[in-house]
């Protein structure tokens, strides 16, 4: 039978603006949470991550905000390029010292001219 | 410094095949994870290994093995290939377990 893809949130974004993309995260053992962005026939690509002792992170353009009390985690990119378009996951450690990351469905952000 | 190296890029096995993939984990990482990538299930984690011991273990059957050698280099096999299992195969290393990781191009495999 024809097999279902999991619905990938969209978000479009004018270039320039700022994008806003969330993820509510499933563990609240969950200590460490980073996001990732994948653009077409790649892998993933490390953008910013943060631990479970901290509500905000800055980077290079990026801002990781996480709520533990509603399980949220958001990452705010500032003045979106053409070349922020790709799919962003947001990924949970759930503790310890293992590595092994639970991954959300993940949002599209296509940036408009 | 050269990134997680997945080889082949890009595979064609039939049914009932075994298939080996290999990883070169970032030089001075030390834990290697793998992941399948599909339209219908995402990301999904299989195994990961550091000092050549298997740590975790994904919700996958067994005829997905993996193990890694003493220069923390990382290969999984799939035996009996099932068409189910086309997929992307994702590589990530990270310094030791719990740091972050860092991925490589992945490995597409395509059963026909």
């Amino acid at each position: 039978g024809e097999s279902v893809g999991l619905h990938l949130p969209t978000l479009s974004v004018q270039e320039g603006d700022n994008s806003i993309i969330n993820c509510a995260y499933s563990n609240s053992a969950s200590d460490y949470f980073i996001w990732y962005k994948q653009e077409s026939g790649k892998g993933p690509q490390f953008i910013i991550d943060i631990r479970s002792n901290m509500d905000k992170r800055q980077g290079q353009r990026v801002t990781v905000l996480l709520n533990k009390t509603v399980k949220h985690l958001s990452l705010q990119i500032a003045a979106t390029q053409p070349g922020d378009s790709a799919v962003y996951f947001c990924a949970e450690n759930k503790g310890g010292t293992a590595s092994k990351l639970t991954f959300g469905t993940g949002t599209r952000l296509q940036v408009t001219l | 410094k050269a990134g997680v190296t997945q080889t082949p890029r890009y595979l064609i096995k039939t049914r009932g095949q075994q298939v080996t993939l290999s990883c070169s984990p970032i030089s001075g990482h030390r834990s290697v994870s793998w992941y399948q990538q599909t339209p219908g299930q995402g990301l999904q984690f299989l195994f990961e290994y550091f000092s050549e011991t298997q740590r975790n273990k994904g919700n996958f059957p067994g005829r997905f093995s993996g193990r890694q050698f003493s220069n923390s280099r990382s290969e999984m096999n799939v035996s009996t290939l099932e068409l189910g299992d086309s997929a992307l195969y994702l590589c990530a290393s990270s310094l030791e377990p719990g740091r972050v990781a860092f991925f490589g191009q992945g490995t597409r495999l395509t059963v026909v």
